[in-house]
């Protein structure tokens, strides 16, 4: 697609029920990131995916939180057991090979745990 | 480990005047900078960048950037902010080596132009 598209755009749901985001990037991006913005906490790194190299993970906060990028393309970050300070918004964004090239973000799912 | 210090949260600043929005990082290695804009309920976007050569850097929307190694610093300047330049704004820094180059972002500093 044209940009990175990120489903669901809202997500409401009651604690200890499992989530799923979903990120389809950039079609060619090898590059992609998982990043939580919550109020006061700007964009928090969460885990980063390069090719077909090992994903660095180091930034997920608990083992309730999982990754996985299918065929180098699209992702999906799965919370388990969901608690209310999960509620964030949850984004997205792919880049070519290198960090440096720009990053292109998606619009993000904003996650409610109730 | 890379990490990127945002010292303003909140910058009022009245319309048409100078605004500098501040950004330090610390790192071991050679590092890549950057600037994005997040308008009000949109997504992020790319301000500028500093790659290499030239210490200031032009971006969109007439903002610019200066890396000062010396001071481990990246600050983002307009000489006259609009109206429309409220937003949120992030620094952010890559690893300048081979290998794994993620991008680790600031807290934000939240630009409010006044009328």
């Amino acid at each position: 697609g044209a940009g990175v598209s990120q489903s669901p755009s809202n997500k409401v749901t009651e604690k200890g029920k499992d989530v799923e985001l979903r990120c389809d990037p950039i079609s060619g991006h090898t590059a992609l990131y998982w990043y939580r913005q919550s109020l006061g906490q700007g964009l928090e790194f969460l885990i980063y995916f390069q090719g077909n190299s090992a994903p660095d993970k180091s930034g997920l906060p608990s083992d309730r939180f999982s990754a996985e990028r299918t065929g180098g393309s699209v992702s999906t970050l799965t919370i388990q057991r969901t608690q209310q300070e999960d509620s964030a918004v949850y984004l997205c964004a792919s880049s070519t090979w290198t960090g440096w090239a720009e990053a292109f973000f998606g619009q993000g799912t904003r996650l409610t745990v109730v | 480990a890379q990490s990127v210090t945002q010292l303003d949260s909140q910058v009022p600043v009245f319309e048409e005047a100078p605004v500098e929005l501040r950004c330090n990082y610390s790192s071991s290695v050679s590092v890549y900078l950057f600037w994005y804009v997040q308008y009000p309920n949109q997504g992020l976007q790319l301000l500028l960048k500093y790659l290499s050569g030239s210490t200031l850097v032009k971006g969109i929307n007439g903002f610019e950037a200066e890396f000062n190694k010396s001071q481990t610093s990246f600050h983002l300047r307009k000489p006259s902010v609009h109206i429309s330049d409220t937003a949120e704004y992030f620094c952010a820094v890559s690893r300048g080596a081979t290998g794994a180059n993620n991008l680790f972002f600031g807290t934000g500093t939240r630009l409010t132009v006044i009328p």
